[in-house]
């Protein structure tokens, strides 16, 4: 089973801040989801990743497929960016498609 | 945007009752999966199906729950009967056939008193 850690678990901000999150997984995956939480809320898909980097806007993901290693970086952070993110590894193989999800992490911004 | 469509979104309901939550997937999305929600626990996988067969219910409690897709329009988690403890938010989701982007329901938020 993979093991999904995420850092930090809580991180606080003032808006204009460049801010990262970390996730490590254990065990070789097909593809690693950023997902993100308001309170209350759904979940939304932010990226699907299984190498190098993607941009959405003001977020960047990227993936050490070798390191077993994901950061979500978020520039020019504001306050409606506060939420729980969440990384979530997904299977491959004959059970490909199903998600190990870290603990996420809470953020909030600060005007 | 297409969007996968859950029902009810809200559900309080006494100990021992019947509850029964709906997934409307994607068309074209050929995986659903439900995931329940709770602080203590995060996100875990409860059951999903591929072309509408059940792959992997390992995390249901079988005596309690079950999931059904009796058609490719609409999936099915029931529990029978209702605990306290089964009280989290219920989130189906679904992939697509191809692309295997996922997309994830507003989810069910269960309350049982």
């Amino acid at each position: 089973k993979n093991e999904v850690e995420q850092s930090p678990q809580n991180l606080t901000a003032q808006e204009g801040e460049f801010i990262t999150i970390n996730c490590s997984y254990s065990v070789g995956i097909s593809a690693l989801h950023w997902l993100q939480q308001h309170p209350g809320g759904g979940i939304v898909s932010l990226f699907m990743l299984s190498s190098g980097k993607k941009k959405h806007g003001r977020l960047i993901a990227t993936i050490n497929i070798q390191e077993k290693h994901s950061s979500l970086h978020i520039t020019a952070s504001h306050p409606r960016d506060s939420a729980v993110y969440i990384c979530a590894v997904q299977d491959g193989g004959t059970s490909y498609g199903k998600l190990t999800f870290g603990q996420g992490t809470i953020l909030t911004v600060h005007p | 945007d297409a969007r996968v469509t859950q029902t009810p979104r809200h559900k309080v309901t006494e100990m021992g009752q019947e509850v029964t939550m709906r997934c409307q997937p994607i068309l074209g999305h050929n995986t659903v999966f439900w995931y329940r929600q709770t602080m203590m626990q995060g996100l875990e996988l409860l059951a999903y199906f591929r072309n509408r067969a059940p792959l992997d219910d390992s995390g249901m409690p079988k005596d309690r729950f079950s999931a059904e897709m009796p058609d490719a329009t609409l999936a099915t988690l029931k529990i029978q009967p209702s605990e306290p403890r089964d009280s989290a938010v219920y989130f189906c989701a679904t992939m697509h056939r191809s692309t295997y982007g996922y997309t994830f329901g507003s989810g069910t938020r269960l309350t049982v008193v």
